[in-house]
């Protein structure tokens, strides 16, 4: 299967800070996406991007698709403790199948 | 709204039983998919259906069946659960019309003994 490499692999912020993560992959993919994961829920889709050098935001959040469509970036910016959870990117190229990263986890100190 | 569910929850097994997981969705998706979640691994992907009566392998296929009979209900079926079938399962389904976007249930956390 195609391999998608997330880093940093874990994160400990303090409130209030910004965060960076992002996402490579093997393979080039035509849409991007990221998602958040509470403990014992499923993932929730935060940003879904379309086009290569895409920049999107979702209030404090803002993704970006690479422009060599393998890579992918999410920022998240004045962290806050409800910003804790494990974030994941996703891509798609032609077809229906998801791949997903091995997820970010991020945990914000008050 | 419930959205995507999936039943159970939990669930307990013995090396070389059998069990299936039920996903329903109530928002009339045309698309439905199981992966499983390990740690480490991101999720992955074992079967998946792009309509009634249609169903495909995904990355991880091997040790699982499935079944689409209605469109609402997608089923996965470990016929003889090995430990290492021990994971989180996650369903979810999207629409055609919205492109890439998937609504995921809950999980069922299954332990192999």
């Amino acid at each position: 299967g195609q391999q998608l490499n997330q880093s940093p692999q874990s994160m400990f912020i303090q409130e209030g800070e910004d965060v960076s993560m992002n996402c490579t992959s093997s393979s080039i993919f035509n849409t991007w996406l990221w998602y958040k994961q509470d403990p014992g829920e499923g993932p929730v889709l935060l940003i879904a991007l379309y086009k290569a050098g895409e920049l999107t935001s979702n209030g404090r959040l803002t993704a970006q698709f690479g422009i060599t469509r393998k890579d992918s970036f999410l920022n998240i910016s004045a962290s806050i403790p409800s910003d804790v959870g494990i974030y994941f990117c996703a891509g798609q190229s032609t077809g229906n199948q998801f791949y997903f990263g091995t997820g970010t986890s991020l945990t914000v100190i008050p | 709204n419930a959205g995507v569910t999936q039943t159970p929850k939990f669930r307990v097994l013995k090396t070389g039983q059998s069990m299936t997981l039920l996903c329903a969705q109530d928002m009339n998706h045309e698309y439905m998919y199981w992966y499983r979640q390990d740690p480490g691994m991101g999720l992955r992907l074992i079967h998946y259906s792009v309509g009634e009566g249609t169903t495909a392998k995904g990355e991880v296929p091997d040790g699982y069946n499935v079944s689409r009979l209605k469109k609402q209900n997608f089923l996965l079926g470990l016929e003889s659960a090995a430990p290492s079938q021990t994971s989180v399962y996650f369903c979810a389904s999207r629409t055609q019309l919205a492109k890439n976007i998937q609504y995921f249930g809950a999980g069922t956390r299954l332990s192999v003994l």
